[in-house]
Order: structure tokens, then sequence, then C-alpha cells
């Protein structure tokens, strides 16, 4: 069945460091999506990429689609304390049902 | 605007005892469900989905059950619980899909620890 590899697993850095975490598939993906969770909390919808080589901007986050669409990568600039979570990605496989393949997680803790 | 509730918030269940855990979802309709479980550390594992009333697909063959008795209400049941069902449970909706874009929304979710 169809994976998402996402790496890397967990990421420290210091305040102000910049942070990278990627996602790779075998297969074209038709979209991807990113997700953040806090820790205690439940995923919260972050971004949606869909086009070839799709590059979005949300203030310090940068999500971008690979042009064979199959890798994505979410780049965030000069970390704070308040990215600490965990970033997931997620891919579609489920047709119209919008079934969704989660990657397994990027920890990231910033060391203030 | 849309929201979506889960409880209880945690839950503290001996094993071979039964589960039942309730989601609702206000302002939408006929929304797409779905019920993930999260173990400790680990990734979302998708367990069901709903396409509308009565509709549910399994997507991992388990002692789990999950039932859509209204529109806007899934429940997630099991009759005799695992030491494995531990985990954090997690209902999810689904937005309409515009330009092939849609958003995935998740609830508090529930803490369960089976001991």
């Amino acid at each position: 069945g169809q994976q998402v590899m996402q790496i890397p697993q967990y990421q420290h850095v210091q305040e102000g460091e910049d942070f990278t975490t990627y996602c790779n598939s075998s297969t074209t993906l038709s979209n991807i999506q990113w997700y953040k969770q806090r820790p205690g909390g439940h995923p919260v919808f972050l971004i949606q990429l869909v086009k070839s080589g799709e590059v979005k901007k949300q203030k310090r986050l940068t999500f971008q689609f690979g042009e064979a669409k199959k890798n994505s990568s979410l780049h965030i600039t000069a970390t704070q304390t308040t990215d600490v979570g965990t970033y997931f990605c997620a891919v579609n496989y489920g047709g119209s049902q919008g079934n969704l393949i989660f990657g397994k997680g990027t920890k990231l803790s910033v060391k203030p | 605007s849309q929201t979506i509730h889960q409880w209880p918030a945690t839950l503290v269940q001996p094993v071979g005892s039964p589960l039942s855990l309730e989601c609702t979802v206000e302002g939408t309709s006929n929304p797409n469900l779905y019920w993930y479980r999260q173990a400790a550390g680990r990734g979302l594992q998708l367990l069901f989905y709903s396409v509308g009333i009565g509709q549910i697909s399994s997507e991992v063959p388990q002692n789990l059950s999950a039932s859509r008795p209204q529109d806007r209400q899934f429940i997630l049941s099991s009759k005799k619980l695992l030491l494995s069902d531990s985990g954090f449970y997690l209902c999810a909706w689904r937005t309409g899909e515009i330009a092939g874009e849609y958003e995935q929304y998740f609830g508090p979710g529930t803490r369960l620890t089976v001991t």
C-alpha cells in the first residue's frame, strides 16, 4: 500500500535556528497536507499543497511540493519555543473519501 | 463555524471491559467522519471512516467497531478491551473539496489507558 516516509523523527534546535522536515513517497501524489500537533494536543491542519513545484508560506513556515509530486518539505525559519510539537505530513489515498495516510511525524523541540 | 466534540477526555478502563467513545460535529451536514488512534509517541492510524449515516468502513481489523447513528454523531466501541487498545483516540471530519483542496479537522481526543 501507499506509504509516506517522514524524516527526521526527532529534531532538537536552539531557538533562532532553522528547522526542516521532509516527506517522501515512492508514488506520485495527488496532494499533500501538513499538520502540527502540540504536546498533549490534537493535530491541527496547516496547509495543503496540490500543484507540482508549489510553494506556500505562512509567516515563518515555508511549504514546498516537489516537481515530481513525490516529496514535500516544511521549513521553519528562526524557530521559536511556540514551534514545539510534532509535524505530520499526510497524503490522500482514498479517492473521494479523502482518506489520509500520515507520516510518522517529526518531533521538534526548541531550546530557549 | 464548525466544531467537533469528543468525550470523555480521558478514560481508564480494565482489560476486558467495554468501551464507548462519542464524537459529535456541529455546524456542518453530511460530513465524512473518521476515527484515528495514536499510540504514545507514534503516528496516526486510521481505524474507521464513514461517508453517511449507517455507513462504516474499517481500515484495520481489530476488536473495535464504529457506528454512525446520526448524521453528525460517530461512536467507537469495543465489547472487550485489550491492553493494546491504549492510546489517544481522535475523531475527525473533512470539509468538502474545492478545486482539489480540502481540510481535515480533529477533535480534542480521548486518552484511553487500559489497565
